[in-house]
């Protein structure tokens, strides 16, 4: 089974505080990505990551920042956490290995962040 | 681009009454992908199907099936027989073929799901 878990569920930081949210994969996969989830707004994608120090932006990557260091992590950086940016944020993997196709992400358990 | 529509906020039905969540999508694309995950109040998404656009072949695992209709752009899911662990919220996803790298997910709003006991 894959599994892709993220560093906390829950976590209250204030306003102007550099936040960082872990996510790490157990499969080996190629491709992962950092997404936001806000009621009545979906799922959009924040920034994704292709291979180990590469990255591109997704939909909304403005006050964000990515790294990926090593294959299996894949972390979310909030250099000046803001009210805006509380939301619930979801990491996912997928193996990225065939070109031509979409491959299935898998997510991990999602961290619910509070910015005050 | 690309563009996933649930029309249907919210729905609750009572148990073991059979339930259709609808899909409608947009893309230019002749190749393209698409999905459908459950979102339970613990809050992970789980992955539940992925279609290509050439496989119309509807498909049904236990209580769900799934109808995909290039026609009118629709990829459907039906519950039959509902159950009270079916409650959460169901999102649809599309994306257009992938070339390592750009393997990008679009999301529709979602379907709440409440099954009454």
């Amino acid at each position: 089974d894959v599994k892709v878990t993220q560093s906390s569920r829950y976590l209250v930081k204030r306003t102007g505080e550099k936040v960082f949210l872990e996510c790490v994969q157990d499969m080996d996969h190629e491709n992962m990505f950092w997404y936001r989830q806000d009621p009545g707004l979906g799922l959009r994608l924040i920034y994704f990551s292709y291979d180990v120090k590469m990255k591109e932006k997704g939909d909304i990557p403005e006050g964000y920042s990515v790294s990926r260091e090593k294959k299996e992590r894949f972390s979310l950086i909030l250099e000046s956490a803001s009210t805006n940016q509380t939301s619930m944020y979801l990491c996912a993997s997928s193996f990225g290995g065939t070109s031509g196709s979409t491959d299935t992400q898998y997510f991990g358990p999602g961290t619910r962040l509070t910015v005050l | 681009a690309q563009k996933v529509t649930q029309a249907q906020t919210e729905i609750s039905v009572v148990e073991k009454e059979d339930v259709t969540l609808d899909c409608v999508y947009e893309t230019r694309d002749t190749t393209y992908y698409l999905f459908w995950y459950k979102q339970p109040p613990s809050g992970e998404l789980v992955f539940l199907i992925r279609r290509n656009s050439f496989d119309e072949q509807n498909e049904i695992s236990g209580r769900y099936s799934w109808n995909f209709q290039k026609s009118t752009s629709s990829f459907n899911f039906t519950i039959t027989a509902s159950q009270v662990v079916d409650s959460a919220v169901y999102f649809c996803a599309l994306s257009e073929a992938g070339n390592f790298g750009n393997e990008k997910l679009t999301f529709g709003t979602g379907t709440r799901l409440t099954i009454i006991p």
